[in-house]
């Protein structure tokens, strides 16, 4: 049974740019969630895709959107990149959207220049 | 809306000792509480779930108790060892159970 993998490890941006980040779903899993860690800080709950559907939202704004696709991956997208939105992205996969364990992957580490 | 606290916020230990983690949480309609463990740089570890209908839950040297009235939770740590060096978070799921709300952390050294 594959876990759940982000892609990339890292990544090193400018302010302004857009950056899309990837997270392949555990096997069986159709509920991806997505969190944003600052340095320090505990991760906040960015937004959840059900069924390649967003599926509730944190308190982020629209720059940050994001896509499931068929087989359940997903991606998280941030235009108009700021110094705050680095941070630790992670991403958890589910088999349902609401109650069930959440697996987490590594994350993918932004980095804005 | 949601808060979750933990103190400390930074622990250093010698090794061989029984330490205590605090969890605090201001809303006490949960559906379960989660500690997870994270090392630098990495995600999360799940080392402990407990349902609201629980009062603790045991793991080996670990063991998490639940006050879901009181909106406290704790982590207990036996025998501590250098390589249980990590960050402590804890996150409660309210009854919608749709996602974490996670407290800041407890950064956990323990010495050799």
């Amino acid at each position: 049974e594959t876990g759940v993998t982000q892609s990339p490890t890292h990544l090193i941006k400018t302010r302004g740019q857009q950056v899309t980040l990837r997270c392949s779903s555990q096997s069986g899993h159709n509920t991806v969630s997505w969190y944003q860690q600052a340095l320090g800080q505990g991760p906040q709950f960015i937004f959840q895709y059900y069924r390649e559907e967003e599926n509730g939202r944190g308190n982020f704004p629209p720059r940050f959107s994001g896509l499931q696709f068929p087989n359940y991956s997903s991606e998280l997208n941030v235009n108009a990149l700021e110094l705050d939105d680095s941070a630790l992205y992670l991403c958890a996969s589910s088999s349902g959207p609401t109650h069930q364990p959440q697996h987490f992957g590594d994350g993918t580490r932004l980095s804005i220049l | 809306k949601q808060e979750v606290t933990q103190i400390p916020a930074a622990l250093s230990v010698p090794e061989g000792e029984n330490l205590v983690l605090n969890c605090s949480f201001t809303d006490s309609a949960i559906y379960n509480l989660q500690w997870f463990r994270q090392d630098p740089g990495k995600g999360l570890t799940s080392l402990l779930l407990i349902q609201s209908s629980q009062r603790e839950q045991t793991s080996g040297r670990l063991n998490a108790s639940l006050d879901k009235s009181s909106g406290r939770s704790t982590l207990y740590i036996a025998a501590s060892q250098p390589g249980d060096s990590a960050t402590y978070l804890c996150a409660v799921r309210d009854n919608y159970g749709q996602n974490f709300v996670f407290g800041p952390g407890t950064r956990l050294s323990v010495l050799p």
